[in-house]
């Protein structure tokens, strides 16, 4: 049973194209997460929902947009895609809205090239 | 910014030896988590310990706690080929912050 998933699960594109990565959960959380890993593996949050309603909103370019059509799920749509977009990109889900008070369950992750 | 930063960055043992990471951070936390990560795969939660608390165990790993160091280890006993993975701490204050993990590798 996939707890929280992601498509695509690889995604190549071209500089300045518009891309959106899906993710879904059917754990009933009440919180989902976006995040970026580099090739660092340097992890950092992007945004969180709970409800609806966004509760962390990191630096983020504007051209990074979430979208949530229903609790279970949490879409990243990118604009304009640049460079250094180029990254692998985790949706994660937690019971409460308070972050890091519960586990996060994390998806398998998108692995974005941008040429 | 991030929050934890693991140490040391790698670790290279034999199957059946222990391995301790640390985790240190900056600021007071909430709890503070660990997660492993497989190549190529999402991470997984391992342990959640409070700030009220000193240690946890569960299974092979045990977690322990020092607020007044901020600092977190995790030790995984009698380590086996399948524990190699990056190893990350996560701390929580208002929001989650990863370190930049620590990579072990068990040798067979």
């Amino acid at each position: 049973d996939t707890a929280v998933s992601q498509t695509p699960k690889y995604l190549v594109t071209q500089m300045g194209n518009d891309k959106s990565i899906k993710c879904e959960q059917n754990l009933g959380h009440d919180t989902m997460y976006w995040y970026k890993q580099d090739s660092k593996k340097f992890l950092k949050i992007m945004f969180s929902y709970n409800n609806k309603e966004l509760i962390i909103n990191e630096t983020v370019p504007n051209r990074f947009s979430p979208k949530s059509p229903d609790k279970a799920h949490l879409n990243l749509h990118i604009n304009s895609l640049e460079l250094g977009d180029s990254a692998v990109y985790f949706c994660a889900s937690s019971q409460d809205e308070v972050a890091g008070a519960w586990a996060q369950y994390f998806g398998p992750g998108t692995r974005l090239l941008v040429l | 910014s991030q929050q934890g930063e693991e140490d040391p960055q790698a670790l290279s043992i034999q199957e059946g030896e222990n391995a301790t990471m640390n985790c240190s951070y900056k600021t007071s936390i909430n709890n503070l988590q660990w997660y492993r990560q497989n190549s190529g795969r999402g991470l997984v939660h391992l342990i959640l310990i409070r700030s009220n608390e000193r240690e946890k165990h569960s299974g092979r790993l045990r977690v322990t706690l020092d607020t007044s160091k901020k600092s977190s280890s995790l030790l995984i006993t009698a380590s086996r080929a399948a524990d190699t993975a990056s190893y990350f701490c996560a701390t929580n204050n208002n929001d989650m912050r990863f370190g930049a993990g620590t990579r072990l590798t068990v040798k067979p």
